[in-house]
């Protein structure tokens, strides 16, 4: 079945640059979206990208490569505000999105 | 205030007990949906409902039972839970239906505990 891969934690250090991965299927698969959830919180939506390369929104970027079945999530000059999970989540053709298990984001002062 | 409002935003349950989660939206989506959220695990699609029909239902077992009486509000329906449904349950909604990766809503979700 169609399953989304990434890490269950990151630490990093606040003003540091860290990058989130996530590998998926690659049948069927038309997109990947990423989501932020604080804990306690509503997941809020981040960036879709439907075509490879980098989509950058301020501090935060996301990748796609279709050819390696991957993208990541990058946080720029990250503030303590930015702990939360991150969320990667697949569109298929099946018209359902496809969630990973999400990677807990630790900011260290 | 994420414009989707779930109510309420903890409940603690008999397995004996019916519950009610409420979801509302003024948005102006034409789609919502139900999600599970348990520990360290992918959300998991309970429901969908696309302009008020039902249009995905992902083998949830009949002791959830939803309700969308129109496009601004959705019920999900509790009876006889086992320990193993307590959960966050997650409300969406988004403009454009299953399709539209970036445009769901989330609520906030209500977290159900079944003693």
């Amino acid at each position: 079945g169609q399953s989304l891969e990434q890490p269950s934690e990151v630490t990093a250090v606040e003003g540091a640059i860290v990058q989130i991965n996530c590998t998926y299927q690659t049948s069927g698969f038309y997109g990947l979206s990423w989501y932020q959830q604080h804990d306690g919180g509503a997941p809020t939506f981040l960036s879709y990208n439907a075509l490879d390369g980098l989509e950058e929104t301020g501090r935060f970027s996301s990748f796609l490569s279709r050819s390696d079945s991957y993208g990541y999530l990058l946080l720029q000059e990250l503030q303590m505000k930015d702990s939360a999970s991150y969320f990667c989540a697949g569109l298929y053709s099946n018209y359902q999105l496809i969630w990973g298990a999400g990677t807990k984001l630790i900011i260290k002062p | 205030e994420t414009g989707v409002t779930q109510t309420p935003r903890h409940l603690v349950m008999g397995m004996t007990n019916k519950k009610s989660l409420k979801c509302e939206q003024h948005l102006g989506h034409n789609a919502m949906y139900w999600y599970k959220q348990s520990a360290k695990k992918p959300l998991e699609l309970m429901f969908v409902y696309n302009f008020k029909e039902q249009t995905e239902n992902n083998s949830v077992p009949s002791r959830f039972s939803p309700e969308c009486p129109n496009s601004s509000h959705l019920f999900l329906h509790l009876h006889t839970l086992q320990p193993e449904d307590s959960a966050l349950y997650l409300c969406a909604s988004s403009q454009d239906g299953p399709s539209d990766p970036g445009g769901y809503t989330f609520g906030s979700g209500t977290r159900l505990t079944v003693v």
